[in-house]
């Protein structure tokens, strides 16, 4: 089995960063995915990860540590449009079938 | 851009009440899935199937049946709706690592 873990709720300012945290314990790790979720909307996808390392795609970034079973979004140059809900989802390899565990989600609001 | 479509968008449904809800994709996705989202829970797999036909039971399948009888369709079903089944139910279908979502359904039993 597995659990993912994210903190609730993050604040931060117009034009600076924030940091979307994510942990997880599993049995088989097999690839983490990051959705954004706007208010009353569906998640969409931002971005996966199965390697170490910085993935840079620009307004957001990822990172991944699969020896301590964490990943975090990096968020760049904030504007208030990217106040929602970030999703962190791990794939857990079991059986060849792919079925995604989300964590509860990170609620960012981005301040003036 | 992948389509995953999702009826009924709200519903008031009765205690003991049957309740059916349908996604439809367009994209020819292998896999599909059910979650439910509740504040405090976040996004819950109840059901999930990789081909017509066939269903998988997910993390939360109890009370739910599903049904994929075919590529494009995938229902679930509430046969007695309880009190603890009000939520907003998500369809996805799933492309090499993403899910593509449909819009919602806000299901209020009462």
């Amino acid at each position: 089995g597995q659990g993912v873990e994210q903190p609730a709720k993050l604040m931060s300012v117009e034009g600076t960063f924030a940091r979307v945290n994510c942990t997880y314990s599993t049995s088989g790790f097999n690839g983490l995915s990051w959705y954004q979720q706007r208010e009353g909307q569906a998640p969409v996808f931002l971005s996966y990860v199965v390697l170490d390392g910085l993935k840079d795609s620009g307004h957001f970034s990822t990172f991944l540590s699969r020896s301590n079973g964490y990943s975090y979004l990096l968020l760049t140059e904030l504007q208030i449009k990217d106040s929602a809900s970030y999703l962190c989802a791990v794939r857990e390899t079991s059986g060849g079938n792919y079925k995604p565990t989300f964590g509860k989600g990170t609620s960012l609001v981005v301040h003036p | 851009e992948a389509a995953v479509t999702q009826s009924p968008r709200s519903k008031v449904a009765v205690t003991g009440g049957k309740v059916t809800l349908s996604c439809h994709q367009t994209n020819n996705h292998d896999y599909m899935y059910w979650y439910r989202q509740d504040t405090g829970h976040g996004l819950r797999l109840i059901h999930y199937s990789y081909v017509a036909d066939s269903t998988e039971k997910g993390d939360i399948p109890d009370g739910y049946k599903a049904s994929r009888p075919s590529q494009e369709n995938f229902s679930l079903i509430l046969e007695l709706a309880s009190l603890s089944q009000t939520a907003v139910y998500f369809c996805a279908s799933r492309s090499q690592n993403t899910l593509y979502f449909g819009a919602g359904t806000r299901l209020s039993v009462l």
